[in-house]
């Protein structure tokens, strides 16, 4: 069985400090994962996925596969990163359902 | 608004009875997905379709839940005799579905408040 993990319900951060949002994933096979986003009254959105190895915002996140984690990093917080963070596995072969973990709120303070 | 788009945003219903969301997905996209939120979690994966096959159920699907796609375009989402865990945001999400990993763009969701 396939489970996502996100330790921290809440993450709080003054702006300009660096953020680490943590996930761990248990999957037998090769996943694929995300990082999906939500701010304040919009609908969830894909912020990056670990094979574009891209950085979005200002994010990025490496798949670590020996300890099996894929955290989001930042070096600089913005208020704007204030926001509910789901970090999201897909098995291939499985026409790419999602399962997420439980979410981290990521609330950046002046 | 050419995005996903779900009807309606809020239902509140009394324990017992029907109810039935839609689901427009983006247009011309192939695969569309049903989740669950409840509150405190993260989405929960229910049904998804391949045009109009639904290929995969969760077991999170009891008998009362049913799904439909019939034309390949929109989806809806039936739960019968409705009870009060049923409470939750019920989101849909669509895909182009041509590949494996194809990012999949969400609704703005219906919450379900079962009294």
């Amino acid at each position: 069985a396939q489970r996502v993990t996100q330790p921290e319900k809440l993450l709080s951060v003054f702006k300009g400090a660096p953020v680490e949002l943590k996930c761990n994933y248990s999957y037998s096979g090769s996943p694929e994962l995300f990082w999906y986003v939500q701010y304040s009254r919009q609908r969830l959105q894909l912020l990056l996925r670990h094979i574009s190895r891209e950085s979005i915002k200002g994010f990025t996140a490496d798949l670590n596969k020996g300890e099996t984690s894929f955290h989001l990093k930042k070096p600089f917080a913005q208020e704007e990163d204030s926001a509910m963070y789901y970090c999201a596995l897909s098995s291939t072969g499985t026409a790419s359902k999602l399962t997420f973990g439980t979410g981290t709120r990521l609330q950046v303070t002046l | 608004d050419t995005g996903v788009s779900q009807d309606p945003r809020h239902k509140i219903t009394k324990r017992g009875q029907n109810v039935t969301f839609r689901c427009d997905p983006i247009s011309e996209h192939n695969r569309l997905y049903w989740y669950r939120q409840t509150l405190g979690q993260g989405p929960e994966f229910l049904t998804y379709f391949q045009n109009e096959a639904q290929l995969e159920k969760s077991r999170l699907l009891s008998d009362r839940f049913s799904a439909e796609r019939p034309k390949g375009s929109f989806s809806t989402l039936e739960i019968q005799r409705t009870e009060q865990g049923d409470s939750a945001m019920y989101l849909c999400a669509s895909s182009p579905g041509t590949g494996g990993l194809i990012e999949q763009y969400f609704g703005p969701g219906t919450r379900l408040t079962v009294t």
